[in-house]
């Protein structure tokens, strides 16, 4: 079962352009939701989390925006630099169970073009 | 300062044979947890271990298991491997109190012929 599904699986974007990349959760237990950047051979990297308290979060020129309602959120990377070019991992989790395990969603390969 | 670090590499086996693969957390770190990444798919939850003992497990088999020693690093071992076991094998380790801010290492890359 697949419990967080992410939207586009690739996208391509010009130099200077903004990617938003979406993904949607069922389990209303989750309260912990990480954005996870990864390089071809290299594992994944934390980029920018948010908790459901909070409806926008911004770091430098990534933002996740969430919708506790929708139990949606999604990652917008602004001013995308070739650099960017990377596969995007949204996750969630039940920060208070234990093990805290990380559900990932199928990830999305983002390619930025100069 | 290390991060978290994985052995080997990479790894070919055939069918049938056993895997251990190794990790050690990134300094300071006491919480290991282990996930599998098929190829073009997300990372999956295997198991998690804390103070030697396994915490929660994801939807695996009994062939999987592991263990961590009083350093705080952690073996992942595969019995009868299947052609399906082939993944990008990653470890990961957190802060004592919080494991929600992951530290990834870069993984075990595993090849069942």
């Amino acid at each position: 079962q697949q419990q967080v599904k992410q939207s586009p699986q690739s996208l391509i974007v010009q130099k200077g352009g903004i990617s938003i990349i979406n993904c949607a959760y069922e389990n209303t237990a989750f309260d912990y939701f990480p954005w996870y950047q990864q390089f071809p051979g290299k594992g994944p990297a934390l980029l920018i989390a948010i908790r459901p308290d909070v409806s926008e979060k911004k770091e430098g020129r990534f933002t996740i925006s969430f919708n506790k309602s929708a139990k949606q959120f999604s990652l917008h990377i602004m001013d995308s630099q070739p650099g960017d070019s990377a596969t995007y991992f949204c996750a969630a989790s039940r920060s208070k169970a234990a093990g805290n395990k990380l559900t990932f969603g199928g990830g999305t390969r983002v390619l930025v073009k100069p | 300062d290390a991060g978290v670090t994985q052995s080997p590499t990479h790894l070919i086996k055939t069918r049938g044979q056993q895997v251990t693969l190794r990790c050690s957390p990134k300094s300071g770190h006491d919480t290991v947890s282990w996930y599998q990444q098929a190829l073009g798919q997300g990372p999956q939850f295997i198991f998690q271990y804390y103070e030697e003992e396994e915490r929660q497990r994801g939807n695996f088999p009994d062939r999987f298991s592991g263990h961590q020693f009083p350093n705080y690093s952690s073996e992942l071992n595969v019995n009868a491997l299947l052609l399906g076991d082939s993944a990008l094998y990653l470890c990961a380790s957190s802060f004592p109190g919080t494991n929600e801010k992951l530290f990834f290492g870069s993984g075990t890359q595993l090849s069942v012929l």
